[in-house]
């Protein structure tokens, strides 16, 4: 099972590009990888999903190296309202399993 | 509206004193799934159903029960709820079980209290 490592924090400021960067050594090869975003008080919603290279959404963008053992989200201009909690998934299929392990996510502070 | 619902949204409880929180979702997903949510723990997975009667443990299935008789529903029960349950559940569907490249779309969440 793929386990994702995260920064526990990060801070920006408003119109500033942020890139945060999850870490799936285990990644297997048909795991794919998917960022959420979380505002408090609120259920995750999905923000971009891949499986290599580059993928570019209204949103944000996600950059995935060959070896795919990690993956960067990259917000651009932020504004206040990006601040939020960004969770890396990547698929958990293992044997039988149709587990998903979330990791702990990155709260993301933009400040004015 | 497409969506997954939960209730109660807020449930104050003893220790002891079983309770249920509803799932439902109107978008024939198969694949539902209970979290618990933790500050600074992220999301952890309960437990999981990959359809009608097939349910699965995920990471911290102690002290919880599914159910998924129907497949819009999924209740997550707690038998003997316990003070270190306290936490926000979210529940959370796909349209299939798969290797994690299905959408979850989730609910907005129930915070329970037990005392």
């Amino acid at each position: 099972l793929a386990k994702t490592t995260q920064p526990i924090s990060m801070d920006s400021y408003e119109g500033q590009e942020v890139n945060i960067t999850c870490s799936h050594n285990n990644i297997a090869t048909n795991d794919y990888i998917t960022w959420y975003q979380q505002f408090p008080s609120q259920g995750p919603r999905f923000i971009i999903q891949g499986y290599k290279t580059k993928v570019t959404n209204e949103v944000a963008s996600l950059f995935i190296p060959a070896d795919r053992k990690s993956s960067t989200l990259s917000l651009p201009r932020v504004s206040l309202s990006d601040t939020a909690v960004y969770y890396c998934l990547v698929g958990g299929r293992m044997d039988s399993s149709y587990k998903l392990i979330f990791g702990s996510g990155t709260r993301l502070l933009v400040r004015p | 509206e497409a969506q997954v619902t939960q209730n109660p949204r807020y449930l104050i409880t003893v220790t002891g004193k079983k309770l249920t929180v509803t799932c439902s979702q109107n978008m024939n997903h198969e694949y539902m799934s209970w979290y618990r949510q933790d500050p600074g723990l992220g999301l952890r997975q309960i437990y999981y159903s990959m359809n009608v009667e097939v349910t699965d443990k995920g990471d911290v299935p102690e002290g919880y029960k599914v159910s998924r008789k129907e497949k819009r529903n999924f209740p997550l029960i707690l038998e003997s709820p316990s003070p270190n349950q306290t936490s926000l559940y979210f529940c959370a569907s796909s349209r299939t079980p798969s290797q994690g490249q299905e959408t979850q779309y989730f609910g907005p969440g129930t915070r329970l209290l037990v005392l």
